[in-house]
């Protein structure tokens, strides 16, 4: 069985401040861990993610993710966020071993204010 | 790269009527595509996974023969919603993974209102 918990259903800050939503997992074998953002009335858009190698993975639009195997979780950061930031957010994970089915976590909204 | 599209990105439909929805991997071949179903304000719920040339495979709950879902070729699967009731109203996004890629992408979704 695979899981992902985001515990903050809102994270607010001002432009310029750090970002960071949190995420933790919860898979039988070794994961795969992904982040996406979603617009209104859009799809959703690929982040990042992690299959292996450095735990510190860069991807799009200046985002960040660190994976931390100890504590099952796979944090997305970003050190200044932006207005044009303000989305959903989701984290999913699958089992390497499994298929390509992804459990999501239930999103994050992040609203950066000006 | 990785580009998904989806055809039509808003439909109105009778109540009764049966919709088609289309999903293309516009720059891979897709070899598994995945329809979800989306509330307001809620995480994505997963319908059914189909691989080229075969079945797709239905989520628990999912009525089979309400959903039909067919995935002819490695760029292009569709979803059918059979004689449409206003309960299915809903984001409906596909997504699609190949053989040379882990990762999944997503179509912009289509909104489905149904009168």
């Amino acid at each position: 069985a695979q899981s992902v918990a985001q515990p903050e259903d809102q994270v607010n800050v001002a432009e310029g401040n750090p970002l960071t939503v949190k995420c933790t997992y919860s898979v039988s074998g070794n994961p795969y861990l992904f982040w996406y953002v979603q617009y209104p009335n859009r799809g959703l858009q690929f982040l990042l993610k992690y299959i292996t190698g450095d735990n510190l993975v860069k991807g799009s639009y200046g985002f960040e993710a660190e994976f931390n195997k100890s504590q099952t979780s796979f944090h997305l950061k970003k050190p200044s966020a932006l207005v044009s930031d303000s989305a959903l957010y989701f984290c999913a994970v699958r089992d390497i071993g499994g298929d390509y089915k992804l459990s999501f976590g239930a999103g994050t909204t992040v609203t950066v204010r000006a | 790269g990785a580009v998904v599209s989806q055809h039509p990105s808003w439909v109105i439909c009778k109540s009764g009527t049966s919709v088609k929805i289309e999903c293309r991997s516009l720059d891979f071949q897709a070899t598994t595509m995945f329809w979800y179903r989306q509330f307001p304000k809620q995480s994505l719920m997963l319908m059914a996974t189909s691989n080229e040339g075969s079945k797709a495979t239905y989520e628990q709950g999912v009525e089979k023969d309400k959903f039909l879902i067919n995935h002819a070729s490695l760029t292009l699967s569709t979803l059918t919603v059979t004689s449409a009731h206003p309960e299915d109203s809903s984001f409906y996004i596909c997504s699609a993974a190949g053989v040379s890629t882990d990762t999944q992408y997503f179509g912009p979704g289509t909104r489905l209102t149904v009168l």
